[in-house]
C-alpha cells in the first residue's frame, strides 16, 4: 500500500494568513493527488485533483502543487470558512489511501 | 447536482452483518463514467477507502478488508450497497458512498456519512 503523511498534523493561523500543509506518498504517485477539506459533523468536500486542478466552485485562494512523492496544499489567504481538516489521497494505484489529515485552527 | 444518501442500521451487533445501501439522485448509477464507492472514518480517525463498483458489477475491494465485504449495484433502484460481515466493534464508523470519475479514483461527490456503532 503507498503510505499518504501529511504534515504538521495541525497548525494554528489567523484569517489573512497564507497556510501551507505538506503530503509525501511513500512512492512515486506522479500527479495522482486529490485534496479534501472536512468540517465536523459533515462528509469531506473534493478541492483539488490531479494535484493542482482545482475542483468547480472550490475558490481561488486555494492551490496546489506538486508532483512524484512531494505535495502541497496552499491557502493564500486563510478566510473564517476555511478552518477545517484538510486530507490528502492518493489516487495512482489500489488500495486507495488517504493522508491522517491537518487540522487548521484558529490561532 | 448529484446526490447521495446513505441508509441503514445504524446499530449492529458483533459477528453479524453491516449493510447500507446508497441512493444516487441527479445521476445514473448505469453511467460508464463513474466508479461508486464506500469510505469510512472512525469517530476521531482519519479516512478509509472500503471499496468501488462500477456498472457493469466489476469491483474492487481494500485488501483490508476483502475477506469481509461485498459492494453490489441495483440499477433498476439507481442504488448500491455494501455488506461487511463478521463486525467488531473495530468496523464502529461513520460510512460515507462517494462517487469518482472514471478519469480518476478520487472522489468528487459524497453522501452526508451514517454513523454505524457495532455494540451487544
Amino acid at each position: 500500500d503507498i503510505q499518504m503523511t501529511q504534515s504538521p498534523s495541525s497548525v494554528s493561523a489567523s484569517v489573512g494568513d497564507r497556510v501551507t500543509i505538506t503530503c509525501r506518498a511513500s512512492q512515486d504517485i506522479a500527479n495522482w493527488l486529490a485534496w479534501y477539506q472536512q468540517k465536523p459533523g459533515k462528509a469531506p468536500k473534493f478541492l483539488i485533483y490531479a494535484a493542482s486542478s482545482l475542483q468547480s466552485g472550490v475558490p481561488s485562494r486555494f492551490s496546489g502543487s506538486g508532483s512524484g512523492t512531494d505535495f502541497t496544499l496552499t491557502i493564500s489567504s486563510l478566510q473564517p470558512e476555511d478552518f477545517a481538516t484538510y486530507y490528502c489521497q492518493q489516487a495512482n494505484s489500489f488500495p486507495l489511501t488517504f493522508g491522517g489529515g491537518t487540522k487548521v485552527e484558529i490561532k | 447536482q448529484v446526490q447521495l444518501q446513505e441508509s441503514g442500521p445504524g446499530l449492529v451487533k458483533p459477528s453479524e452483518t453491516l449493510s447500507l445501501t446508497c441512493t444516487v439522485s441527479g445521476g445514473s448509477v448505469s453511467s460508464g463514467s463513474y466508479y461508486w464507492s464506500w469510505i469510512r472514518q472512525p469517530p476521531g480517525k482519519g479516512l478509509e477507502w472500503i471499496g468501488y463498483i462500477y456498472y457493469s458489477g466489476s469491483t474492487n475491494y481494500n485488501p483490508s478488508l476483502k475477506s469481509r465485504v461485498t459492494i453490489s449495484v441495483e440499477t433498476s433502484k439507481n442504488q448500491f450497497s455494501l455488506k461487511l460481515n463478521s463486525v467488531t466493534a473495530a468496523d464502529t464508523a461513520v460510512y460515507y458512498c462517494a462517487r469518482a470519475p472514471h478519469s480518476g479514483y478520487d472522489f468528487d461527490y459524497w453522501g452526508q456519512g451514517t454513523l454505524v456503532t457495532v455494540s451487544s
